[in-house]
């Protein structure tokens, strides 16, 4: 158990639907990430979030919107989706504490299929 | 050159081999360094951090080397189990806590 975990593990949408996956970490970290990784490909950063505000966002369309509600939480709200969005969705969260170590804990995925 | 570099294998190796992979790094001052295994369709998990005085945990050793820009990971007497993929990762410099995944190195280790 790595700590974070991600809700729900598997989804499956319509490209008109509106869905959000969940992620919460128990580590007592202060920085939470989305990543997104499809099949065969390396990791791509969506989101970062630190002390619950977004400090980066790598040109994601518009139809993926972050929430972070508190340190623990993190939220991906989908809609309107395309079927080249199917993908493993990883949340992480790491302890921000200058530049020494931040190292990553990631909760199990959500694997998203838009069909 | 890209940030984070690594040769994206697969690797084949028989049971008990020793096997190294490499991975360079762009940013000189980059600061911290860390090695994942990633298992097919699985999440990404922490295999060890790479000090600059190199570490070892049990068959895994791995090193850094500042003046080539790069970190190494030795795995010795390989199992069937140590199949998965390694992913090189690096955090730069300057407070930033916004880590560079490397794409990462297939190992396949067969019986």
């Amino acid at each position: 158990e790595t700590g974070v975990t991600q809700t729900p593990r598997h989804l499956v949408m319509g490209m008109t639907n509106k869905k959000s996956l969940k992620c919460e970490q128990h580590l007592g970290h202060n920085a939470m990430y989305w990543y997104k990784q499809s099949a065969k490909k390396p990791l791509e950063l969506m989101f970062v979030y630190s002390l619950e505000e977004r400090v980066e966002n790598n040109s994601v369309p518009s139809r993926f919107s972050p929430e972070c509600p508190n340190s623990s939480h993190l939220f991906l709200h989908l809609h309107t989706l395309q079927p080249e969005d199917s993908a493993l969705y990883l949340c992480a969260s790491s302890h921000v504490r200058g530049s020494l170590g931040n190292e990553q804990f990631f909760g199990p995925g959500t694997r998203l299929t838009v069909l | 050159r890209k940030e984070v570099e690594q040769d994206p294998g697969p690797f084949n190796v028989p049971e008990g081999a020793t096997v190294a992979f490499n991975c360079t790094y762009s940013n000189s001052a980059s600061q911290s360094f860390f090695w994942y295994r990633q298992d097919c369709r699985k999440e990404p998990k922490l295999l060890m951090s790479v000090y600059s005085s190199g570490n070892e945990d049990g068959r895994f050793t791995a090193q850094l080397n500042r003046a080539s820009q790069y970190i190494s990971l030795l795995i010795r007497d390989s199992k069937l189990s140590d199949s998965a993929t390694y992913l090189c990762v690096v955090n730069p410099s300057g407070g930033s806590y916004i880590p560079t995944f490397g794409r990462g190195t297939s190992l396949i280790v067969h019986p």
